[in-house]
């Protein structure tokens, strides 16, 4: 089956400091890839996506390219502020047919200091 | 515009009790979500509505989980003989026909005493 593997947290950084957050995949088909955002006391938020191999999706400075090669859609931010403290989630839909149902991984609990 | 609202924010209830939580989804959005996020199992996908089509229950854990969603906009999910094992946030999304964009609502936290 479907499934979505990211690093656990927390993971704690100072500000401006580079962010990796990693994540793999297992799926059948090609799968869009996507990463999610809680912030704190709030819903859950689209971030960014990528729907094929190669794409890169990017928003607020994050970025994350599919890479098919390695079934790998690493999350980046090459200077996090104190505001991108969050829980990020990784997940995927799976290729083909009209049910977008999303797998998710575990979530990375981020905490950025000043 | 108005996002996805659930309601109640938060309910508290008693092992046994039954359980209603209400999704109210972006106007016009066509397929609407329900998900579970628990401590132990992270979000997990329950049951999905597209339009008029018969809803996909794959991810359902127990015949105890039920959903309606009535004229094509609000969502009802009823857990009946809530256990401890019940407790959860529980999400709803809905997102336009045709796209693979969903949006979520600020969840419903339950808690089975």
């Amino acid at each position: 089956g479907n499934s979505v593997t990211q690093m656990e947290g927390p993971v704690t950084l100072s500000e401006e400091a580079f962010l990796t957050i990693n994540c793999t995949y297992t799926a059948t088909g090609y799968p869009s890839l996507f990463w999610y955002v809680q912030y704190p006391g709030e819903g859950l938020q689209l971030l960014l996506k990528a729907t094929k191999a190669d794409d890169k999706g990017s928003n607020k400075g994050f970025e994350a390219t599919y890479r098919k090669e390695t079934t790998s859609f690493h999350l980046e931010k090459g200077s996090v502020q104190v505001s991108d403290s969050a829980v990020y989630f990784c997940a995927l839909i799976r290729g083909g047919g009209s049910n977008y149902k999303l797998t998710f991984g575990k979530g990375t609990l981020l905490t950025v200091n000043p | 515009g108005a996002g996805v609202s659930q309601s109640p924010s938060n309910k508290v209830t008693e092992k046994g009790k039954d359980v209603e939580l209400r999704c109210d989804p972006i106007s016009g959005h066509t397929a609407l979500y329900w998900y579970r996020q628990s401590l132990g199992q992270g979000l997990e996908f329950l049951i999905y509505f597209q339009g008029n089509s018969a809803p996909d229950k794959s991810g359902l854990p127990s015949d105890r989980f039920s959903a309606e969603r009535t004229g094509g906009s609000v969502s009802t999910l009823t857990i009946q003989r809530t256990q401890q094992e019940d407790s959860a946030v529980y999400l709803c999304a809905s997102s336009p026909q045709r796209s693979d964009e969903q949006f979520f609502g600020p969840g419903t936290r339950l808690t089975v005493l």
